[in-house]
């Protein structure tokens, strides 16, 4: 079975631009989780989504948005970018919403300059 | 406010000793707790989780420990291999939320042949 899949996974954008990343999660699995990861925070949560719908949201500011379409491909958007957006992004997927077992893709390291 | 935490950022052990890694979290409302281990320029891999039901789950040479009263929890390699040489995440969530997850922020460890 695939794995989840994450792209671009590299990326290097201009401070005021904005991204949006990709995620394709496991077959079959209906929830998708991101995560930002820094040197400084650590991982910490930005979203879920469930058959379309935020399930769960982080205390991130209102620039970063997400969103899941009816195959749980899920896609995360960040504008207005700042140089302390530049992270490590990472999505997670698992069958149900309260799985807690989630697995994740290998990141999309994003750098803002 | 860091709900969970790894105090050792990292920890050396020889091939074939235990490897011994903590946790402490703050927050009451967390009833399952996860390890994960993450290679660099990979996502981090599900290793072992245990409810708050439990004191103990063992998986292999994986066993996690869980301390309520402590509010802390210990991850336990017996024996230790070269290829467990990575970054260890503990992690935790209330079961109301769902898929997300507190995380720590890591103990590197290195295992020497």
């Amino acid at each position: 079975k695939a794995g989840v899949t994450q792209t671009p996974r590299y990326l290097i954008k201009t401070r005021g631009q904005q991204v949006t990343l990709s995620c394709s999660p496991i077959s079959g699995h209906r929830s998708v989780s991101w995560y930002q990861q820094t040197p400084g925070q650590g991982l910490q949560f930005l979203f879920e989504y469930f058959s379309e719908t935020q399930r769960n949201k982080g205390n991130f500011p209102g620039r970063f948005s997400g969103r899941q379409f009816s195959n749980s491909r899920s896609e995360m958007n960040v504008s207005t970018l700042e140089l302390g957006d530049s992270a490590l992004y990472l999505c997670a997927s698992s069958y149900g919403t309260s799985d807690y077992e989630q697995y994740f893709g290998p990141g999309t390291r994003l750098t803002v300059t | 406010d860091q709900q969970v935490k790894q105090n050792s950022p990292s920890l050396s052990v020889q091939e074939g000793r235990i490897s011994i890694l903590n946790c402490d979290y703050t927050n009451s409302m967390f009833d399952y707790f996860l390890w994960y281990k993450k290679y660099p320029a990979e996502g981090p891999t599900f290793l072992i989780s245990i409810s708050s039901i439990k004191d103990k789950n063992e998986d292999g040479r994986f066993t996690v420990f869980l301390n309520k009263s402590a509010k802390h929890l210990s991850l336990h390699i017996v024996p230790s291999q070269p290829g467990d040489s990575a970054v260890y995440f503990c992690a935790a969530t209330p079961r109301a939320a769902g898929n997300k997850l507190t995380f720590g922020g890591g103990t590197r460890v290195l295992v020497k042949p």
